[in-house]
């Protein structure tokens, strides 16, 4: 079973609507979560990265939540744009060791005009 | 471009082909990570070097890849006899002791025909 599960797999909303990712974790203990970018053809790049302890984190428009009690993260993008349309990758790192990450499926996003 | 670079970015081979794949980190990271990444999936965690030693290997890491870092500088990865379920986009990152944060390269896609 994938310790990193993702919903939707893929989503379509038009430019300038706002939308949330969900991802839930079965991975404990962990170091951090974070949410990834990854533009089609390209290598992920951060977005945010949240401890336990932390409850919501926002990077521009996108904000990321932690809900450590029930396993569960969300990223809300808003007032979307067309270079948001990629896949958006939930991953958690591990502790201790050399930095683990457990990565979820993604969600592809499609930002249509 | 200070980032993390791969070479080639597409290979095409037929089966039973060796291949190679290089990796240039950031300069002053001495972690290094191969993943691999199939259509619609996150990566997968193949291997780890900490500057010239290989710290861990995936067990989908079978005895047709091998990777090495002979400088702890950059790293190749070599398929050897490949099959059609090599096809999938090979990835990179880096990262330093101090900071954990990996950096991704632009991988190089793997098309077995």
């Amino acid at each position: 079973k994938n310790q990193v599960e993702q919903s939707p797999q893929s989503l379509i909303i038009l430019e300038g609507k706002n939308c949330t990712l969900q991802c839930n974790y079965t991975v404990s203990p962990f170091s951090n979560l974070r949410w990834y970018k990854q533009d089609t053809g390209r290598g992920p790049v951060s977005l945010t990265i949240m401890t336990f302890s932390e409850n919501t984190k926002s990077n521009g428009r996108y904000t990321a939540t932690l809900d450590a009690d029930t396993k569960q993260s969300s990223l809300h993008i808003t007032a979307s744009q067309l270079s948001d349309s990629a896949s958006y990758i939930c991953v958690v790192l591990l502790p201790g060791g050399y930095n683990k990450l457990i990565f979820g499926a993604g969600t592809r996003l499609a930002v249509h005009p | 471009d200070t980032g993390v670079s791969q070479d080639p970015r597409h290979k095409i081979t037929k089966r039973g082909q060796n291949v190679t794949f290089r990796c240039d980190p950031i300069s002053e990271h001495n972690r290094l990570y191969w993943y691999r990444q199939t259509l619609g999936q996150g990566p997968e965690f193949l291997t780890y070097f900490q500057n010239e030693a290989q710290l861990e290997k995936s067990r989908l890491l079978s005895d047709r890849f091998s990777a090495e870092r002979p400088k702890g500088s950059f790293s190749t990865l070599e398929i050897q006899r490949t099959e059609q379920g090599d096809s999938a986009m090979y990835l990179c990152a880096s990262s330093s002791v101090e900071e954990g944060e990996q950096y991704f390269g632009p991988g190089t896609r793997l098309t077995v025909t």
